[in-house]
Formats: C-alpha cells, sequence, structure tokens
C-alpha cells in the first residue's frame, strides 16, 4: 500500500457542485498539505497542517477548505467547483522539521465542466 | 516568501548527452534545497537536497547538484541521460526559520526530454 493515498485518481464534477478529495497517510508525520499544479505553473500550496488543530492557508486557498480528522487524514474541498479549479491536486506529507523530505500521493486529476 | 525560479521550462536532449537544469531563489535568509522528480501520471520524489556542508550533492539516478550561495542557485546535472530520466524537475526550497517555517516552495518545473 502507497504511504499517501489519495481519493479518488480521477473526478468529473459540474460547476457548482461540492467535492471532496480525500488523503490518508501512514508515515505518522504531523505536517499535511495539500497543492495543485497546473501545466507551466509548478505546484502552488492550497492548504497546510502542522497538526489536527494547526491549519493555515497557502497561496491560493480561496474556493477551497479543508478539515483534519485525524493526523493521517487530511481532506480538502471544493465548496463550489468552477471550471478554473480544473486541475491535478497533490497531497503531501512531511516530518516535522524544515530540512525533511516530503512524501507524495499519486494526485487527483479534477475536472470541472 | 520564498521565490524559486527554473529557467527553462523545457529541455530536449539527447541520450548520453550532458544536462543542466537550472534553478535561482530568492532569499534573505538561509534556505534548504531540494530537487523532486515527477515521472508520467505520478506523484513527485525526493531526487536529492542540501542541508549544510559540501555544496556538491548527489543524487539518486546519477543526478548531482551544486549549491551557489553568492549566486543563490542550485543547478542540477547529469553526465549522461537515459530515455527513463525523461520527466519534470522541480526546483524547491524550505526557509530554515522565520514565520514561514515547514512551508515547501516549487519552482514551475522544467521538462526533461530525452530522445534516442
Amino acid at each position: 500500500d502507497a504511504d499517501v493515498t489519495q481519493t479518488p485518481r480521477n473526478r468529473i464534477t459540474k460547476t457548482g457542485k461540492r467535492i471532496m478529495l480525500e488523503c490518508s497517510q501512514t508515515k505518522g508525520h504531523d505536517r499535511m498539505y495539500w497543492y495543485r499544479q497546473d501545466p507551466g505553473l509548478g505546484l502552488r500550496l492550497i492548504y497546510y497542517s502542522f497538526d489536527v488543530k494547526d491549519i493555515n492557508k497557502g497561496e491560493i486557498s480561496d474556493g477551497y477548505s479543508v478539515s483534519r480528522q485525524a493526523q493521517a487524514k487530511f481532506s480538502l474541498s471544493l465548496e463550489s467547483a468552477i471550471p478554473n479549479q480544473t486541475a491535478l491536486y497533490f497531497c503531501a506529507t512531511r516530518p516535522t522539521g524544515p530540512n525533511t523530505e516530503a512524501f507524495f500521493g499519486q494526485g487527483t486529476r479534477l475536472t470541472v465542466v | 516568501a520564498q521565490s524559486v525560479t527554473q529557467l527553462d521550462s523545457q529541455v530536449p536532449v539527447f541520450e548520453e548527452a550532458p544536462v543542466e537544469l537550472r534553478c535561482n531563489y530568492s532569499s534573505s535568509v538561509s534556505v534548504y534545497l531540494f530537487w523532486y522528480v515527477q515521472y508520467p501520471n505520478q506523484g513527485l520524489q525526493l531526487l536529492l537536497k542540501y542541508l549544510s556542508g559540501s555544496t556538491l550533492v548527489k543524487g539518486i539516478n546519477g543526478f548531482e547538484a551544486e549549491f551557489n550561495k553568492s549566486q543563490t542557485s542550485f543547478h542540477l546535472r547529469k553526465p549522461s541521460v537515459h530515455i527513463s530520466d525523461t520527466a519534470e524537475y522541480f526546483c524547491a526550497v524550505s526557509d530554515r526559520g522565520g514565520s514561514t517555517l515547514g512551508r515547501l516552495y516549487f519552482g514551475r518545473g522544467t521538462q526533461l526530454t530525452v530522445w534516442p
């Protein structure tokens, strides 16, 4: 089993619908992140969490919300999906410390029509 | 906030040729530096990282990178590439302290394509 698991892997949804992307990890890390990848723009940070009670906005949090249900679970929600949220979404975990490696899930490809 | 610039969005090379992927960062504080690789339809995985000490860092798959503090650069190199090195490569930076501690900033990526 993968250390960082994202579900679903692919999703097509309609404009205005609410959608949740889920991430779970078996690494035991406190820190979890949600990134969005768009061609030519690299990875941009949406939200991050350093523990269950610590949630922080990233560069592009508008239109998104998150929930840290447990140390191992971090969900990303689009309250009302719009077409420009079509992208590849990655969840990542990282041990405490700025010099540590981040571990990524396989990604969720979201298409909003 | 950090800024990471990858100077080339696409780098095409022939198999067995050398390659350099360039990365510059802007920072007024000390940082940790990383290179990640993304193979098609996969997540990112760590290639190498610079924490301290020797400015030449060796990573997996024959890649290495050199940290240059005066030029705020961390260029990735490989003396002889293989077709299997075709992937997207991301440079990333992490602050050593301050209010952004724990955040990882990524460049826009460089698509390396190796031709036979």
